[in-house]
């Protein structure tokens, strides 16, 4: 069974950093680009970072671009996002999600078929 | 960037009934589109992807169709665990995947 397991999240003043981890298990780690995905309080999904199964390729959202870098250790099978430089529009429940790989899915880049439960971060004085 | 806007907002149904909801996309994204059920307190569930293909493990009452701008995702016969929020979400312009603002279906 896929588990995805955050943690990390907390309150932080706008302009501080912190660090988001997940722990993966249930499947093979390095096999699959993974992602991080927002929610903030009541509103939808935003898409904010993805780094491929092996290797350092990622990208990110342009509302993170320069303040977020995201990494991961394959043999820990742990994924991260770096916050630095946060604001308030930064405050919602993070979510790690892993990449869907299927028949007709040439890479698992393109839409998140497991989900970690989320963990919340609040950017406020 | 592609915006997707999802209609109604809001969809009021009884149990038994069925749901069609609908996702247009701004500009046409293939049949690159997902949909997604969020329950209040969790983390969303994959349901379709590539407009049409069921993820593992969802019920056949669950299906997705469209193509180039406008998609629909229609629950055959609402059970009572189907009450919960539904998102589309594009990967036409990837790697910026957008998510629509989802619909609501509640209880009637």
């Amino acid at each position: 069974e896929v588990q995805l397991l955050e943690s990390g999240g907390g309150l932080v003043q706008p302009g501080g950093s912190l660090g988001l981890s997940c722990a993966a298990s249930g499947f093979t780690f390095s096999d699959y680009a993974m992602s991080w995905v927002r929610q903030a309080p009541g509103k939808g999904l935003e898409w904010v970072s993805a780094i491929r199964g092996r290797g350092s390729g990622s990208h990110f959202a342009d509302s993170v671009r320069g303040r977020f870098t995201i990494s991961r250790d394959n043999s820990n099978n742990t994924l991260y996002l770096q916050m630095s430089n946060l604001r308030a529009d930064d405050t919602a429940v993070y979510y790690c999600a892993k990449g869907l790989l299927a028949p007709t899915v040439s890479s698992s880049w393109y839409y998140f078929d497991s989900w970690g439960q989320g963990t919340l971060v609040t950017v406020s004085s | 960037e592609i915006v997707l806007t999802q209609f109604p907002a809001t969809l009021s149904l009884s149990p038994g009934e069925r749901a069609t909801l609908s996702c247009r996309a701004s500009q046409s994204v293939g049949i690159y589109l997902a949909w997604y059920q969020q329950k209040p307190g969790q983390a969303p569930r994959l349901l379709i992807y590539d407009a049409s293909y069921r993820a593992t493990g969802i019920p056949a009452r669950f299906s997705g169709g469209g193509s180039g701008t406008d998609f629909t995702l229609t629950i055959s016969n609402l059970e009572p665990e189907d009450f919960a929020v539904y998102y589309c979400q594009q990967r036409s312009t990837w790697p910026r995947v957008t998510f629509g603002p989802g619909t609501k279906v509640d209880i009637k």
